[in-house]
Formats: C-alpha cells, sequence, structure tokens
C-alpha cells in the first residue's frame, strides 16, 4: 500500500515561534494532500485541502495566515504555523490522494503532535 | 448537520466474538464509504473501503456491508482480537476526495 510519512512526529515550540510540518508520499504522486488537526475526545477536523502546484483550499474558521500550506511537489505538502500559540497544541495529520490506483483512497500519515509552551 | 454518525461512542466484545460497528450516513452522493482504524497517539490507518456501487467487501477478518436504501454500513471484525481494540471512524468520500467523518467508536476487545 501507500505510504506517508510526516516530520517530525513531535515538536515542542515556545510561544510566537513557526513550526513547519512535512508531510511526504513516499511512493506514489499525491496530487491532493489534505491536513487535518485532532481535538482530544473528538474526530478529525480538516483544516485545508491542497492541490500541487495550487493555493489551498482552506476550510471555513481556519485561519490561512496562520496555518500556511505548500504543496510544490507531487511528494511533498508543508504546513507551517505560524506565531503558535498554545492553544495551538494538537495532534496534526496529513493525508494524500493521488494518481492511479490511489485516487480512491486517501493514505494517511501518522501524525504530529505539536506542543506549543 | 452530522452527514456521518456513528451512535456508539464505545463497544465491547468477548476475543473470539465478532464485532460489529455501525455507521449512517445522510449524503447520498457519497462516492466511497472508508473505515479507520487509530491507537492513541497514532494517526488513522486505513482498513476498508466500499464503493457505493456494491454492498459488501471483504478484507481478511474485516468485511464492510454498504446498505444504500438505509444510508447505513457496518463493519465487521470476526474473530476479534486484542489488537483490534482501537477507535474506528467511518468516513463518507465525495466526489471531491473530501472526508466526511463520523465521531468514532472505541472497541474494547476484552480477553
Amino acid at each position: 500500500g501507500a505510504v506517508v510519512s510526516q516530520h517530525p512526529s513531535r515538536v515542542i515550540c515556545k510561544s510566537g515561534t513557526s513550526v513547519k510540518i512535512e508531510c511526504r508520499s513516499l511512493d506514489f504522486q499525491a496530487t491532493t494532500m489534505f491536513w487535518y488537526r485532532q481535538f482530544p475526545k473528538q474526530s478529525l477536523m480538516l483544516m485545508a485541502t491542497s492541490n500541487e502546484g495550487s493555493k489551498a483550499t482552506y476550510e471555513q474558521g481556519v485561519e490561512k495566515d496562520k496555518f500556511l500550506i505548500n504543496h510544490a511537489s507531487l511528494t511533498l505538502s508543508t504546513l507551517t504555523v505560524t506565531s503558535a500559540h498554545p492553544e495551538d497544541s494538537s495532534f496534526y495529520i496529513c493525508s494524500a490522494t493521488g494518481t492511479g490506483g490511489f485516487y480512491n483512497e486517501q493514505f494517511f500519515g501518522p501524525g504530529t503532535r505539536l506542543t506549543v509552551l | 448537520d452530522q452527514q456521518v454518525k456513528q451512535n456508539s461512542p464505545s463497544l465491547s466484545v468477548q476475543e473470539g466474538r465478532i464485532s460489529i460497528l455501525n455507521c449512517d450516513y445522510t449524503n447520498s452522493m457519497f462516492d466511497y464509504f472508508l473505515w479507520y482504524k487509530k491507537y492513541p497517539a497514532e494517526g488513522p490507518t486505513f482498513l476498508i473501503s466500499i464503493s457505493s456501487i456494491k454492498d459488501k467487501n471483504e478484507d481478511g477478518r474485516f468485511t464492510v456491508f454498504l446498505n444504500k436504501s438505509a444510508k447505513h454500513l457496518s463493519l465487521h471484525i470476526v474473530p476479534s482480537q486484542p489488537g483490534d481494540s482501537a477507535v474506528y471512524f467511518c468516513a463518507g468520500m465525495d466526489s471531491n476526495y473530501q472526508l466526511i467523518w463520523g465521531a468514532g467508536t472505541k472497541l474494547i476487545i476484552k480477553p
């Protein structure tokens, strides 16, 4: 099956700093990548959808200037949490869907746990 | 409006027995339905999917049934094993590859 990796798996940062999370598709071309955030005891919340080479589409209520998403290649998307605050602490998960046999499934990364002090 | 509902927050099943996880949906435009399994502090792992044109898909111990007229799908795990203890999410996928998630059901397999 397809593999999606995320880096880092865990990150701790100080309030006011920016953090970049990478999402990579390892063995397929990811035409579309999704970024989710998980709140405790809740299911995943879709933050944004990004297609390779174009601007991300953000869900209602998600600040695009705070959560910068870049999908510059078919194997890499990045989420940058700018000027992070403690309320941004969460579990961020990316997923990818691609071409050919991968078009009808989302393959999820292992997630990144962000803690903002 | 919840388009995908998992009405049972938790389910406890004896090891070796069948686990049945249920999911209801309201959006008749979903093309696919997917089941994911999630352990604490990990990302969801894809389990099994079913196209909206089918009524059953089987993969090893996992079988998903789809009843379009009732807008209901279920995941059967048989036999249940301790490693199956996790939170299971069902999701509907629309034509734009957007996943609409249920709230999840915590499955506990008792030894």
